[in-house]
């Protein structure tokens, strides 16, 4: 079946440690993005990209870091500057510009 | 840059309608979208209106007024199972790509 893939599903990592989120997609999308969600907030853009091997900084880039090498996989990774990195991180894909958004099921981060 | 209202919860009861509506600021966008997100699971998309008047899909329907910055979700025949966050979000023209979201609308459906 065709979808998104995060993994993994839930993740503790330590202060000062640098973590790898990641996702896959194989509906052959050429935009995926990356949001983060708070308790009770609403989406925030981490970084999107619309095609491989580009990517644009969201409204809170700042602490993240992605890469597109593949159409089917782009990566996040929350480095050790983003100084409140517990949240519930999703991915998603979109075929153009005006199509749906397919999100992934979420990946949990605790920071201990 | 824009920004998206919504309110932050609305209470119903099983068999009501409900109408959340969504009010935002935007220089140009290119549709107005509605995802809904059960606690703990993944945005799943609603609707979508591009142009203004209304969209329907079963019990859920979509208006959208480009005059007057507004839209709304309005849900029919409420079900328990309709107990969930929902969420506006526009795709801004000057910055292909980039979907923004409103903070989302509780809604609680009662017996």
């Amino acid at each position: 079946d065709g979808g998104i893939t995060q993994s993994p599903k839930y993740l503790f990592r330590k202060e000062g440690q640098n973590v790898t989120l990641s996702c896959e997609q194989n509906l052959n999308h050429d935009a995926m993005y990356w949001y983060r969600q708070d308790p009770g907030q609403g989406l925030r853009l981490i970084y999107y990209s619309q095609i491989v091997n580009d990517f644009q900084k969201g409204d809170i880039a700042e602490g993240y870091s992605v890469s597109r090498e593949k159409k089917e996989s782009f990566p996040l990774t929350v480095t050790s500057a983003q100084k409140n990195p517990t949240a519930f991180y999703l991915c998603a894909s979109s075929p153009g510009i005006t199509g749906e958004l397919f999100f992934g099921e979420g990946s949990r981060l605790t920071v201990l | 840059g824009q920004s998206l209202e919504q309110p932050s919860e609305v209470t119903a009861v099983e068999g009501a309608i409900v109408q959340i509506n969504c009010t935002y600021q935007t220089s140009g966008f290119y549709g107005l979208s509605w995802y809904q997100q059960h606690d703990g699971g993944a945005p799943t998309f609603l609707s979508y209106n591009a142009l203004d008047g209304l969209e329907e899909t079963g019990r859920f329907s979509s208006f959208l007024s480009r005059s007057d910055s507004y839209g709304y979700l309005l849900l029919q025949e409420l079900q328990m199972k309709d107990s969930a966050s929902y969420f506006c979000a526009v795709r801004e023209t000057d910055s292909w790509g980039k979907l923004q979201f409103g903070a989302g609308t509780q809604v609680v459906v009662t017996p």
